[in-house]
């Protein structure tokens, strides 16, 4: 299953709101992960099962979609936001992510 | 809290065998499953394959012949090896828990092919 965010890349400022959509090949389901990755470090679980937030993840956090859509939304951007995120589909062997989208 | 640490080379030469450990620290081996995934130079993350606390595995079908995945549950360690290594392997390493979603992450090891 191939996932594709858009857009790959997008520059913001702090108390924007953001969007990021991750799109799948095929219907996935609820089955869609959100991660976020700071520069020189591992990526960290944002949200599972499409919308439910991870434990200790900020409210500005929020995940929507089914089947071959998924949206993820900043509400409020925060400086410690600015990062690359990723979204991978757990529907499926192989497991895949998306190619990340850069938020700057 | 479950912490992971990878372990391994970090050099490896073109034709020989990558071998990485990861130490499962805090919490429960059996508990879930393991993943490994690598992240190469352009940023892509790649799901290498998974384990179970059975054994079982799970690979991507891309790298599967060159796979071997296992778990020592007494020392808590999962270990992977690659065979026949290329540059294109050249990546940063990570072990993962992987249940609704992957995580705690480990720190990644960084292997780099090279002659």
């Amino acid at each position: 299953i191939q996932l594709t965010q858009s857009p790959s890349s997008l520059s913001a400022s702090v108390g924007d709101r953001v969007t990021i959509t991750c799109r799948a090949s095929q219907d996935i389901s609820h089955y869609l992960v959100w991660y976020q990755q700071k520069p020189g470090k591992a990526p960290e679980l944002l949200i599972y099962a499409a919308s439910t937030l991870h434990s200790g993840v900020p409210s500005r956090f929020s995940g929507s979609g089914f089947g071959t859509d998924f949206t993820l939304t900043i509400t409020s951007l925060q400086p410690e936001d600015f990062a690359i995120y990723y979204c991978q589909q757990l529907n499926s062997y192989p497991l895949t992510f998306g190619p990340g989208t850069i938020v700057d | 809290q479950v912490q992971l640490r990878e372990s391994g080379p970090g050099l490896v030469r073109p034709s020989e065998t990558l071998s990485l450990t990861c130490t499962v620290f805090g919490g429960f081996i059996t508990s879930s499953h393991w993943s490994w995934v690598r992240q190469s130079a352009d940023k892509r993350l790649e799901w290498i394959g998974r384990i179970d606390a059975s054994g079982i595995t799970n690979y991507n079908p891309s790298l599967k012949s060159r796979l071997r995945m296992s778990v020592d549950l007494s020392k808590k360690v999962l270990s992977l090896e690659m065979t026949s290594v290329t540059a294109a392997d050249t990546a940063v390493y990570y072990c993962v828990r992987d249940d609704t979603g992957f995580g705690p992450w480990g720190q990644g090891t960084l292997v780099t092919v090279s002659s």
